[in-house]
């Protein structure tokens, strides 16, 4: 199975600052990447997909980079809506597998 | 609007069997652009792909090696949903069981849009 680590696990920040996260898989996964959000009680929310491409109707502050074994998911200026869980998922090949989580809560 | 609606029992004892179902609406169950999965999260497991059945041009299943032996996914066209059956379970399957579509859109390339509201199963006596 192709494991999913993210970095950090969890992470403090301020409305308006900038937070990055790292997803590393272990092996090459092309752009077979996306991104979720969860907040508590609610199932996942897809923000990216491919990698980088933006959902429709997700905000732009929302970005996503990367190819092959590391991705970058980065939000700017965080808004107080923002704190919640993120996942990193591939489906390069199954199992599909997520990644732990990020959890970003309120510095 | 594509919604899935899970219904079943939030309290399996351990050994029997964990039946959920998650009814499409604005969707096809037999879409050939679609494949219908079952996720779990739990707090020692994280997000778990269960398994998917889909349709092209016949059914096809997948599922995950850790639950082989004790899963099966069905669709069900008359209805428009599809089911999980979970045999044998034990207090390690206790999660909440997430229906989800993951949408081909564009070859070899999917996500998971649209997703149940998750259904907590606690597997006790």
């Amino acid at each position: 199975d192709i494991q999913m680590t993210q970095s950090p696990s969890s992470l403090s920040a301020s409305v308006g600052d900038r937070v990055t996260i790292t997803c590393q898989a272990s092996q090459d996964i092309k752009k077979f990447l996306n991104w979720y959000q969860q907040k508590p009680g609610k199932a996942p929310k897809l923000l990216i997909y491919d990698a980088s491409i933006l959902e429709a109707g997700v905000p732009s502050r929302f970005s996503g980079s990367g190819s092959g074994t590391g991705f970058i998911f980065t939000i700017t200026s965080l808004q107080p809506e923002d704190f919640a869980t993120y996942y990193c998922q591939h489906y390069n090949e199954l199992p599909i597998t997520f990644g732990q989580g990020t959890r970003l809560d309120i510095k | 609007q594509v919604q899935l609606q899970q219904s079943g029992p939030g309290l399996v004892k351990p050994s029997q069997t964990l039946s959920l179902t998650c009814a499409i609406s604005g969707d096809s169950v037999s879409s050939n652009s679609a494949t219908w999965n079952w996720i779990r999260q739990s707090p020692s497991r994280g997000l778990e792909w269960l398994g998917r059945t889909y349709y092209r041009s016949k059914w096809y299943n997948d599922y995950a090696v850790s639950v082989k032996s004790r899963i099966t996914i069905n669709p069900d066209t008359s209805k428009n949903q599809f089911s999980l059956q979970l045999n044998s379970v034990t207090p390690e399957d206790t999660a909440v069981y997430y229906c989800a579509r993951d949408y081909n859109w564009n070859v070899g390339n999917y996500y998971m849009d649209v997703w149940g509201k998750g259904t907590t199963v606690i597997v006790s006596s």
